[in-house]
């Protein structure tokens, strides 16, 4: 059981360059969330998707996208980078029912720094 | 605007000692907290949660205190291991209409020392 997995882990792009960072998870889980979290900050919600279907925006979700491309997947998408996007993102996701619905279960990060 | 922060950025305890980290919040409207811990170069990972019809919850040497009438939390980790080094956060819930998020404290650097 692989929980939320992140690709890529590291990545550098220039300025103007867009990328997509990829989320899936196998937990069968109903809501799924990107944050960004900057040196020395907490986790910043950029954009959520409370389920398959639906995307809503978070705190900070100015030059960035989403696509909820079924109920695994939530990738993320920055189509003309800037510096200021510089950061670690985590996606995580959670169940909405039951014993432990509203705990949101995280993955190991994306670690993109923008040139 | 509401918030979630937390009193201490750093906290350094010996190992064996009991260490107490802190958090506030303004938003009374929150029904459910989390704490979560961040080791370095990892993803948070849950601790405990607690409800906001409750005041007190233990797990395995962990225990969260809340206290609705001043809004204050509290995360207290009993015999403090080596392991236990790391950034924690406080998270608390609140119901929207299209769906609930977790608003995340700064969080607090744990240290510590052998």
């Amino acid at each position: 059981n692989a929980g939320v997995t992140q690709t890529p882990k590291f990545q550098v792009l220039k300025t103007g360059q867009s990328m997509t960072l990829q989320c899936a998870q196998d937990m069968n889980h109903n809501s799924m969330y990107w944050y960004r979290q900057d040196p020395g900050m907490g986790l910043r919600l950029i954009y959520y998707s409370a389920s398959e279907g639906t995307t809503d925006k978070g705190e900070v979700p100015n030059g960035y996208n989403v696509s909820r491309l079924n109920k695994r997947e939530f990738s993320l998408r920055l189509e003309s980078a800037a510096p200021s996007q510089t950061s670690v993102y985590f996606c995580a996701s959670k169940q909405i029912r039951g014993l432990i619905k509203n705990i949101q279960y995280f993955g190991a990060g994306t670690r993109l720094s923008v040139l | 605007g509401e918030s979630v922060g937390l009193h201490l950025p750093t906290l350094s305890v010996q190992e064996g000692d009991n260490s107490i980290i802190n958090c506030a919040y303004s938003n009374s409207a929150s029904d459910y907290f989390i704490w979560y811990k961040q080791e370095s170069g990892k993803g948070p990972q849950f601790i405990i949660d607690i409800r906001s019809n409750m005041d007190k919850r233990q797990g395995q040497r962990v225990t969260v205190l809340l206290n609705k009438t001043v809004k204050h939390l509290s995360l207290q980790i009993a015999a403090t291991q080596p392991g236990d080094s790391a950034v924690y956060f406080c998270a608390e819930n609140t119901r929207e209409t299209s769906g609930s998020r977790l608003t995340f404290g700064e969080g607090t650097q744990l240290t510590v020392n052998p």
